[in-house]
């Protein structure tokens, strides 16, 4: 299994607070990814990195903010979360150079009230 | 359109039957493609890649037709454990990786 972590797995928040959700890959992989995924909707792309500090943003961006300041870590932040950010959230790392398979982590599920 | 087209079932099928999903494509610069199994909440797997026209891994082959862009998966003598949903992926190279919406599997005793 590729070296990728999420934390936490499991959260359950209230409106209006702030949640930030952590990877981490053990892979030196350059490019990293958030998505979400939510019943009839699959899997959809929030941000992702190209590089340490470079980061552009996906199809459902909009509530959400990530950083990466070290090539391990990719954190998605949800700065007031709200009740239509209750999903599931995957993180997913790609070595674009060796045949740009896609891994992911173990996914984050989380609840806002 | 969307980007990447899949038909999302579910296929229910008895066990040892052989299944093929398809997946159409509009991105005619995709170059290389993936199908992925995903279990009841879990992440997505990496099942197979496929460069050229297409792979073979055991009971599973994926065919690449560019001429009418789409690419499918056969899956010979289906076992319970094959049930999942399968998510086909494009790559063109430039740009992540989008997934289409899954195929839903159910193999029935």
């Amino acid at each position: 299994d590729a070296g990728i972590t999420q934390s936490p797995r499991h959260k359950v928040t209230e409106t209006g607070t702030p949640v930030t959700l952590r990877c981490h890959q053990t892979e030196n992989h350059r490019y990293m990814y958030w998505y979400r995924q939510d019943p009839g909707h699959g899997l959809r792309l929030i941000h992702y990195s190209y590089g340490v500090k470079d980061t552009d943003k996906g199809e459902v961006s909009d509530g959400y903010s990530v950083s990466r300041s070290k090539t391990e870590d990719f954190l998605l932040t949800l700065e007031s979360a709200t009740s239509s950010q209750t999903s599931v959230y995957f993180c997913a790392i790609r070595n674009r150079g060796q045949g740009g398979e896609q891994f992911f982590g173990p996914g984050t599920r989380l609840t806002v009230l | 359109r969307k980007e990447v087209e899949q038909d999302p079932g579910p296929f229910n099928v008895p066990e040892g039957a052989t299944v093929a999903f398809n997946c159409t494509y509009s991105n005619s610069a995709s170059q290389s493609f993936f199908w992925y199994r995903q279990d009841c909440r879990k992440e997505p797997k990496l099942l197979m890649s496929v460069y050229s026209s297409g792979n073979e891994d055991g009971r599973f082959t994926a065919q690449l037709n560019r001429a009418s862009q789409y690419i499918s998966l056969l899956i010979r003598d289906s076992k319970l454990s094959d049930s999942a949903t399968y998510l086909c992926v494009g790559d063109s190279g430039n740009t992540p990786l989008v997934f289409g919406k899954g195929t839903r599997l159910s193999v029935i005793a």
